[in-house]
């Protein structure tokens, strides 16, 4: 079946500007997350949906990031007012639960450059 | 805070060598802990996992034992090929964190013929 699909898979756009990234999850699963992977690092969480609702938004660096889910299905991260620092892979996963054994599935990854 | 340390890379091997990617963990409550691999190209896939203490993962010829004592899930393989040329990612999740992963830097393994 089809895995967790991340569009764009590269978006390029100058500082101030705003993006959104889009993540389709495996169909049926409950649980979404996101991740954000710099150069030479591990990914670092930040946002957890457990079908329509956000239920942990801690690793949200600041306002400017936001994350929907108005389906249960597919999510749109949203980056207002981009900086050079947010130049970055974000990685989408899903899991048929929001269980810690539950695996969690990874798409591609959206390779942001902010210039 | 939590946390995930991973031995740095890059690691060269030979083919045929035993590999060990040592991993330890800072994380309060139970954890699960993970090793996920990224091949050249491809997205993060998960290679094995150990949901509690003294539990084994095992997967393609790597194994790895949760460790509560000594907070460890360390990653072997008796004989690696060239195809296990990846980075390799230790991960760990509990309720605390809303069973999101913790993630490791990762560490960089290649095999030569």
């Amino acid at each position: 079946g089809a895995g967790v699909s991340q569009t764009p898979s590269n978006k390029v756009t100058e500082k101030g500007k705003y993006v959104e990234l889009r993540c389709d999850p495996i169909s049926g699963h409950t649980a979404l997350y996101w991740y954000r992977q710099s150069l030479g690092q591990g990914p670092e969480f930040l946002i957890y949906f457990q079908g329509t609702g956000a239920a942990d938004d801690s690793g949200l660096p600041n306002d400017r990031f936001f994350a929907v889910r108005p389906e249960g299905s597919v999510s749109t991260l949203k980056i207002q007012r981009t900086e050079r620092g947010d130049s970055a892979v974000y990685l989408c996963a899903s899991a048929r639960r929001g269980e810690d054994h539950n695996e969690q599935f990874f798409g591609p990854g959206t390779r942001l450059t902010v210039l | 805070g939590d946390s995930v340390t991973q031995m740095e890379g890059p690691v060269t091997l030979s083919e045929e060598a035993f590999l060990t990617i040592n991993c330890t963990y800072t994380a309060t409550g139970y954890p699960s802990l993970f090793w996920y691999v990224q091949y050249p190209g491809e997205g993060l896939q998960l290679l094995l996992k150990a949901t509690k203490a003294d539990d084994k993962g095992s997967n393609k010829g790597f194994e790895a034992t949760y460790r509560k004592e000594t907070t460890s899930f360390h990653l072997e393989k008796g004989s690696v090929q060239v195809s296990d040329s990846a980075v390799y990612f230790c991960a760990f999740s509990n309720s605390n964190s809303g069973y999101a992963l913790n993630f490791g830097k990762g560490t960089s393994l290649l095999v030569t013929p």
